[in-house]
């Protein structure tokens, strides 16, 4: 497809478990990003991808949180001995160049994350 | 003190009224500014957005961008039924974005 896709589109794991969520970015775009978007909430940038460079990973909130990418394709976002908490919808965009906001972001539809 | 702080709403317009949406912040250092529109269960999508200050139109769409006083403004005119979701303002200095919490818009044929 020509947009971001993310996987699974729903996950409904139990308290303490890790969860693995996927993100495929539109071919071509070297930036991607997760972010976590709670109910009523803004969206909470997590974490950036610009090409081989090392990721920002300042906004992730705690060391439960991780993310990888390889190379310019696939990432995943792992969430070890999830909580409560992080019951939200988990975001990806990508972008062409990652130059800041002059560079289009483009969103996946999400991952709808619920810790029972 | 949240960087960016947006009301939540909801809002409720007739069709064919002119909207405003406002957010304000407290970074001085930012420099883009954004609106996204987000449907319910979708991705945020780019509106339109602006650079400094001063303002940006595109077709029924204005952002306006005052950084003196840290406010900048969505107006939408003659609002359709199809305009109804979540708007998102956000803004950014660098590589990170910093997103409002989204004003619900319905407009009410």
């Amino acid at each position: 497809g020509a947009g971001v896709s993310q996987s699974p589109s729903n996950k409904v794991t139990e308290k303490g478990k890790d969860v693995e969520l996927r993100c495929d970015p539109i071919s071509g775009h070297t930036a991607l990003y997760w972010y976590r978007q709670r109910l009523g909430q803004g969206l909470e940038f997590l974490i950036y991808f610009q090409g081989n460079s090392a990721p920002d990973k300042s906004g992730l909130p705690s060391d439960r949180f991780s993310a990888e990418r390889t190379g310019e394709s696939v990432s995943t976002l792992t969430i070890q001995r999830t909580q409560q908490e992080d019951s939200a919808v988990y975001l990806c965009a990508s972008s062409l160049a990652g130059l800041a906001a002059a560079d289009t972001q483009y969103f996946g539809p999400g991952t709808r994350l619920t810790v029972l | 003190q949240k960087e960016v702080e947006q009301d939540p709403g909801p809002l409720s317009v007739p069709e064919g009224a002119i909207v405003s949406l406002n957010c304000t912040y407290s970074n001085s250092a930012f420099q883009y500014f954004m609106w996204y529109r987000q449907y319910s269960r979708k991705g945020p999508e780019l509106l339109m957005y602006t650079y400094s200050s001063g303002n940006k139109e595109d077709g029924r769409f204005t952002a306006q961008v005052d950084k003196s006083s840290k406010y900048i403004s969505l107006f939408i005119r003659d609002s359709q039924p199809s305009d109804s979701a979540t708007y998102l303002c956000a803004m950014s200095a660098g590589s990170q974005f910093y997103f409002g919490t989204g004003t619900s818009l319905t407009v009410i044929p």
